[in-house]
């Protein structure tokens, strides 16, 4: 059993659809990282949250520590957000964990 | 936002050559950066974490001989793949931390290394 798992592993959208990825970890964690990797390889670090919830442009994080699961919603989805997004645990023993992504597609 | 960077972006090297890749926090210091690989459509694994002035710290199964890192000054540590074998053929990428109240990571934009 993976540490941090995500949901769905594949997702597409049509244009303009409000988009939620979830993530659920299963170790006690001093932050949670969602990162957005564009085809090509590069990766953006999104979000670096331990509570409550964060917001820039369109996207938003959440996380519930009591639950252990945070998401990251897009909202008005356009294609440029064809990307995988990757969920990251860093424990409170300074290890990391990675989900395996979850691959978005959003079509005009 | 702070920016971290990788050189070189791509390289193609030969079976039994060795190659760097360097990655630079360009407008932070950072003590402890981290070097991962991914395989085609798989996340991402993390190989060692480089502190600087110190022996990186390898993940079990990482063979530290042939994955030579070096986190010689707190905005440099590179990473060498010795003795260069087709399987080794991969994305690699780098993180830094930067320190403050909550240790903030930044990636770089990776590097793709094909070994023919």
């Amino acid at each position: 059993k993976n540490e941090v798992e995500q949901s769905p592993q594949n997702l597409t959208a049509q244009e303009g659809e409000f988009i939620t990825i979830n993530c659920s970890y299963s170790v006690g964690i001093s932050a949670l990282h969602w990162l957005q990797q564009h085809p090509g390889g590069g990766i953006v670090s999104l979000f670096m949250l331990s509570s409550g919830k964060k917001k820039h442009g369109r996207l938003i994080a959440t996380i519930n520590i009591q639950e252990k699961h945070s998401s990251l919603h897009i909202t008005a989805s356009h294609p440029r957000d064809s990307a995988v997004y990757i969920c990251a645990a860093t424990s409170t023993g300074n290890q990391f964990y990675f989900g395996t992504g979850t691959s978005l597609t959003v079509i005009p | 936002g702070a920016v971290v960077s990788q050189h070189p972006s791509w390289v193609i090297c030969k079976s039994g050559t060795s190659v760097k890749i360097e990655c630079r926090s360009l407008d932070f210091q950072a003590t402890t950066m981290f070097w991962y690989r991914q395989f085609p459509k798989q996340s991402l694994m993390l190989m060692a974490t480089s502190n600087e002035g110190s022996k990186a710290t390898y993940e079990q199964g990482v063979e530290k001989d042939k994955f030579l890192i070096n986190h010689a000054s707190l905005t440099l540590s590179t990473l060498t793949v010795t003795s260069a074998h087709p399987e080794d053929s991969s994305f690699y990428i780098c993180s830094a931390l930067k320190p403050g109240q909550l240790d903030e990571q930044y990636f770089g934009p990776g590097t793709r290394l094909t070994v023919t």
